[in-house]
């Protein structure tokens, strides 16, 4: 079984600041890792995504996250916030065997970026 | 058009009655998703099915049913609501294109149930 786990359940920070979002996730198996935004009064919409190849990936909106092994961790970052960047971020693994792509959530991390 | 939508969106009930709520997608996806989302829990995981003939539960099923009319349509149906389901509840798609290892799933836009 997998479980995901976000440290922070909020995280203020100004404006043009950087920010970073914890995520780490315990599995016995090799696991598919998400990250997920949801803005006030909305659904959830893919951030970006860990499948294979470069441990690093990024977002068009300039958030990137790192795939560690060893530690078990994909936090997110952002180099610099805007106020249009709060929201709710989801951390999610999904099982590499299984062919039911469900989808393991953590607690999520409210990000507020103030002016 | 938003490609997921969920009926309804807000929807305030008592103790013992049936409820019902409704999703529709036009994304043409097979797999389909119900989630329930609590403060602090995150969303775990409540039905899924990959078509109209296969339907499984997820992690907390009890209490909940779902019936998959037609590719498009996926409803959940609280059978006999008590005031521990009020939750916001997803659904949510995704596209098993061959190929793909893991697929992106689409949310709706939610539905915030209150059971008193």
């Amino acid at each position: 079984a997998q479980s995901v786990t976000q440290l922070d359940s909020q995280v203020p920070v100004f404006e043009e600041a950087p920010v970073e979002l914890r995520c780490n996730y315990s599995s016995s198996v090799s696991v598919y890792l998400f990250w997920y935004v949801q803005y006030p009064n909305q659904g959830l919409q893919l951030l970006l995504k860990y499948l294979s190849g470069s441990t690093l990936v990024k977002s068009i909106n300039g958030f990137e996250a790192e795939f560690n092994k060893s530690q078990t961790s994909f936090h997110l970052r952002k180099p610099s916030v805007h106020i249009s960047d709060t929201a709710e971020y989801f951390c999610a693994v999904s099982d590499r065997r299984g062919a039911t792509n469900k989808l393991i959530f953590g607690t999520g991390t409210l990000l507020a970026v103030q002016p | 058009d938003a490609d997921v939508t969920q009926t309804p969106r807000n929807r305030i009930t008592k103790t013992g009655k049936r409820i019902m709520l409704e999703c529709s997608q036009t994304k043409g996806h097979d797999r389909m998703y119900w989630y329930r989302q609590d403060p602090g829990l995150g969303l775990r995981l409540i039905y899924y099915s990959f078509d109209v003939k296969d339907i499984n539960k997820g992690e907390i099923s009890d209490g909940y049913s779902v019936s998959r009319q037609a590719q498009a349509k996926f409803s959940l149906s609280l059978e006999s609501a008590i005031p521990n389901q009020t939750a916001l509840y997803f659904c949510a798609t995704s596209d098993p294109t061959p190929g793909r290892v893991a697929d992106t799933q689409y949310f709706g836009p939610g539905t915030r149930l209150t059971v008193l």
